[in-house]
């Protein structure tokens, strides 16, 4: 079964740093989604995309945080500067389109700030 | 938006039937319900989606009643690995109520 593909596994980075995150979807996926889940509660939207174009993000910290997805595939989520509140699991997930389809999450990238 | 809401965690023993409740008084007509699985640094896993009345697959069944208001996930003969979080988010066409995860329900099952 394809997988969503994520790296790094694990992160950690000092205060004040710039720490970026990549995502592979499964192919095929129009939809693309960035969650954050801090430990004991549910993920939360940061950002998704439909192709190449932003079409939530609400609830991302635009700050400090950033996201792309330049040629509709694969994504790159950045965080400049990192806070010790950034400290969470970073996942990534996709879908075939915006409707009913279920997502189809990676197993997320773990950061730790210091 | 279809706000959910589930209860924070239960305990069943290995090979009973597990049944987890979802409210959902809000859902819209075009909602569709979706339930996903947990594991520790894992990304959730689809389990099953619904509708409405019934739905069966390999691993689970969906039930949702007519009015729609509430759903019921249903694991048959649960083992130690069902050990996990379960979310059920509402949702539909083009829908992002259906992003958004509550805190989910931790089952625990017992030898």
């Amino acid at each position: 079964e394809a997988e969503v593909a994520q790296s790094p596994r694990y992160k950690i980075t000092e205060k004040s740093q710039a720490v970026a995150f990549w995502c592979d979807p499964i192919s095929g996926h129009a939809t693309l989604y960035w969650y954050r889940q801090i430990l004991g509660q549910g993920p939360e939207l940061l950002v998704q995309f439909q192709d190449e174009s932003v079409v939530d993000d609400s609830q991302l910290p635009k700050d400090r945080f950033s996201a792309e997805r330049l040629k509709g595939v694969d994504s790159t989520l950045k965080i400049q500067p990192a806070e010790l509140g950034d400290s969470a699991m970073y996942l990534c997930a996709s879908s075939y389109d915006r409707g009913n389809s279920p997502l189809h999450f990676g197993n997320g990238t773990r950061l730790t700030v210091t | 938006l279809a706000k959910t809401t589930q209860p924070i965690s239960m305990d069943s023993y290995e090979g009973q039937e597990v049944n987890i409740t979802c409210s959902h008084n809000n859902i819209a007509t075009n909602d569709y319900i979706t339930w996903y699985q947990q594991f520790p640094s894992q990304g959730p896993r689809f389990i099953i989606q619904g509708y409405k009345t019934k739905v069966t697959n390999e691993v689970a069944s969906l039930f949702i009643p007519a009015d729609r208001k509430s759903s019921t996930l249903s694991l048959p003969r649960v083992s130690l690995s069902d050990t996990a979080v379960y979310y059920c988010l509402v949702g539909g066409y083009y829908g992002n109520n259906r992003l958004a995860f509550g805190k989910g329900n931790q089952v625990v099952v017992i030898p």
